[in-house]
């Protein structure tokens, strides 16, 4: 079926630190990927999107590159900052009804 | 702009009460969604509304029924709560496209005692 399988977290960095968190998706067709974070207390909100192969969606110094290759979405941000500590989620879309969540990852930065 | 508007923001049940979480947007999204949030699972979909008039079922719709009462609004009602469905409930609306972002409410959190 289709699905989304995000890493693991808690995940801990410091400031200015390099983030990579790590998406793999399987899906019949073709989806569109999304990147969700959700900030302590609120509902989730988009934080970038591609809708297809080779697509780079970046938003907020935060990027991921669709790799159809790989199956892949990693979000990645070169400099992360104390404001960027929150749950992020990597999402698929394939059609109307159909928007798969991973489990999402807690990230925490310490000044 | 108001965008998602969900009430109650917390809700404490006993086991076998019932109520009805509200949701309402102003975008004129034809596509509505109740999911459901608990630690460690994401979020999975109970019931979605692909436009006004139709509902459908998603991965976890036991114990829940909805109403879609028009194009802005999409309830979500348990009628006999059970400690399991203590969890913290989002609706959220799109476009009805393949590329449409999801816009979220700010959650329910409901508890079942």
């Amino acid at each position: 079926g289709n699905s989304v399988t995000q890493m693991e977290g808690p995940v801990t960095l410091s400031e200015e630190a390099f983030l990579t968190i790590n998406c793999t998706y399987t899906a019949t067709g073709y989806p569109s990927l999304f990147w969700y974070v959700q900030y302590p207390g609120e509902g989730l909100q988009l934080l970038l999107k591609a809708t297809k192969a080779d697509d780079k969606g970046s938003n907020k110094g935060f990027e991921a590159t669709y790799r159809k290759e790989t199956t892949s979405f990693h979000l990645e941000k070169g400099s992360v900052q104390v404001s960027d500590s929150a749950v992020y989620f990597c999402a698929l879309r394939l059609n109307n009804n159909d928007m798969r969540f991973g489990a999402g990852t807690r990230l925490t930065v310490k000044p | 702009n108001a965008g998602v508007t969900q009430t109650p923001k917390f809700q404490v049940l006993k086991t076998g009460q019932s109520m009805t979480l509200q949701c309402a947007q102003d975008m004129n999204h034809n596509s509505m969604y109740w999911y459901r949030q608990d630690p460690g699972m994401g979020l999975r979909l109970i019931y979605y509304s692909a436009s006004e008039g139709t509902t459908d079922k998603g991965e976890v719709p036991n114990g829940y029924n909805v109403s879609r009462l028009n194009k802005r609004e999409f309830s979500l009602r348990l009628e006999s709560a059970a400690p399991s469905q203590t969890s913290v409930y989002f609706c959220a609306s799109s476009e009805a496209v393949r590329a449409g972002e999801l816009f979220f409410g700010e959650g329910s959190r409901l508890t079942v005692l």
